[in-house]
């Protein structure tokens, strides 16, 4: 099972701000099989990114990834206060998938 | 419009089965795998089975496997997840979850999720 560290566990900027979240996996991920979602409280996630890089349908573009093999990056170029809140990666390269243990992004 | 529903949850003790079921509705079922993620209160995302669109695929958790089953009934667009000697830690609100595309793929729609609580 590829287990995936995200840093930092709490990231605390300001709207207009550039955020970068990293995703590091303890084994290389699969065709870069690495997506990223979004939970806000009493929400369920939502994706933004998968393979790493793409876009979901609806995501704006401030929102991108980047990385391949082990380390991986979501990077918010320019926060808005809808923003803010807990930011998940998960790898689907094989059968066995598994979640980061989170990012929680706040106001500072 | 794609609609996942969860049923089956509740309060069961510690050592004893308790039978997920999820509805799905607003798409074609047999085109798509279909996964189950569990958050315990106030925890992060913990990814627990997926299962592809023919059952040919199926992949468990370290944490869960040997204990829970998952399991599809395409005749009746539904999922399944059959947990067995049940522990605190397996206390958790189960979300069943569409993937995005394929056997492979990340996951789009969620549902609202059904409370899991295992205590004596």
């Amino acid at each position: 099972e590829i287990v995936l560290a995200q840093s930092p566990g709490t990231l605390s900027l300001s709207p207009g701000d550039r955020a970068t979240l990293s995703c590091r996996a303890s084994q290389t991920v699969s065709s870069n099989y690495l997506a990223w979602y979004q939970q806000k409280p009493g929400q369920a996630p939502r994706l933004l990114i998968s393979g790493a890089s793409s876009r979901a349908t609806g995501i704006p573009d401030r929102f991108s990834g980047s990385g391949s093999g082990t380390d991986f990056t979501l990077t918010i170029s320019r926060l808005e206060p809808e923003d803010f809140a807990v930011y998940y990666c998960q790898q689907y390269g094989s059968s066995v998938c598994s979640f980061g243990q989170g990012t929680k992004l706040q106001i500072k | 419009e794609v609609q996942v529903v969860e049923s089956g949850g509740g309060l069961v003790q510690p050592g004893r089965s308790l039978r997920l079921s999820c509805a799905a509705s607003g798409f074609t079922f047999t085109d798509y795998g279909m996964h189950w993620v569990r958050q315990a209160p106030g925890k992060g995302l913990d990814w627990v089975a997926g299962i592809n669109w023919n059952s040919a695929i199926i992949g468990y958790a370290d944490s869960v496997k040997g204990r829970f089953t998952i399991s599809r009934d395409n005749a009746k667009n539904s999922l399944y997840l059959e947990m067995n000697s049940l522990r605190p830690e397996d206390t958790a609100l189960y979300y069943c979850v569409k993937a995005h595309y394929g056997t492979y793929s990340p996951l789009d729609y969620w549902g609202q999720g059904t409370p899991v609580t295992v205590s004596s």
